[in-house]
């Protein structure tokens, strides 16, 4: 059982690239997440998907598209990726509660640094 | 809106002394979770605990303990006697149903703790 697992762990990008980052989860979770970490600011919270084929915007959604074509698997696009976007990229995912979210159990993260 | 503040940036012990994080939140919801996740030097996230709204008891876990309070809207956690291995960063966390259940972090408080 691998739990929650992210790809690439690191990745360097200039100005205007473009990359994908892939998470992917074991546990059957229906719900899964896409959060950015900065210095002295928490994790917020990108887009995120309550089962597959849907997607949602979270609190920090402009400059990135996801996908959830599989249940297991939830993509992250930079479409042309901007300095600002220098950060570390957390996946996470949770199972379906009856009263709302549940624990979420996170990815090693994605260190990316666009120069 | 739903909001997390965790005051204390940055806090530094030496061992074996107690410390306690604080976290103080905002949300209209009557039903809410709290959460709080450790994330240690080598950057995963792990969950610590999840407690509900409607469940006020203290909780205790070895060294570790946790005070909710709806009245002043906090749950504070402690670690008693702490040991070198518990210096990470430490998260608070809402989800409440005005959100959609999605989950907001506290800044997170650093801990230090110096043998």
């Amino acid at each position: 059982n691998a739990g929650v697992t992210q790809t690439p762990k690191f990745r360097v990008l200039k100005t205007g690239q473009s990359m994908t980052l892939l998470c992917a989860q074991d546990m059957n979770h229906e719900y899964m997440y896409w959060y950015r970490q900065d210095p002295g600011m928490g994790l917020r919270l990108i887009h995120y998907s309550v089962g597959e084929g849907t997607t949602a915007k979270g609190e920090v959604p402009d400059g990135y598209n996801v996908s959830r074509l599989k249940k297991q698997n939830f993509l992250l696009g930079l479409e042309s990726a901007a300095p600002s976007q220098t950060s570390v990229y957390f996946c996470a995912s949770s199972p379906v509660s009856g009263r709302g979210t549940d624990t979420q159990y996170f990815g090693p993260g994605t260190r990316l640094t666009v120069l | 809106a739903q909001k997390v503040t965790q005051a204390q940036t940055e806090i530094s012990v030496v061992e074996k002394e107690d410390v306690t994080l604080d976290c103080v939140y905002e949300t209209r919801d009557t039903t809410y979770y709290l959460f709080w996740y450790k994330q240690p030097p080598s950057g995963e996230l792990v969950f610590l605990i999840r407690r509900n709204s409607f469940d006020e008891q203290n909780e205790i876990s070895g060294r570790y303990s946790w005070n909710f309070q709806k009245s002043t809207s906090s749950f504070n956690f402690t670690i008693t006697a702490s040991q070198v291995v518990d210096s990470a960063v430490y998260f608070c966390a809402l989800s409440g149903y005005t959100g959609g259940f999605k989950t907001i972090f506290g800044a997170g408080t650093r801990l230090f703790v110096k043998a």
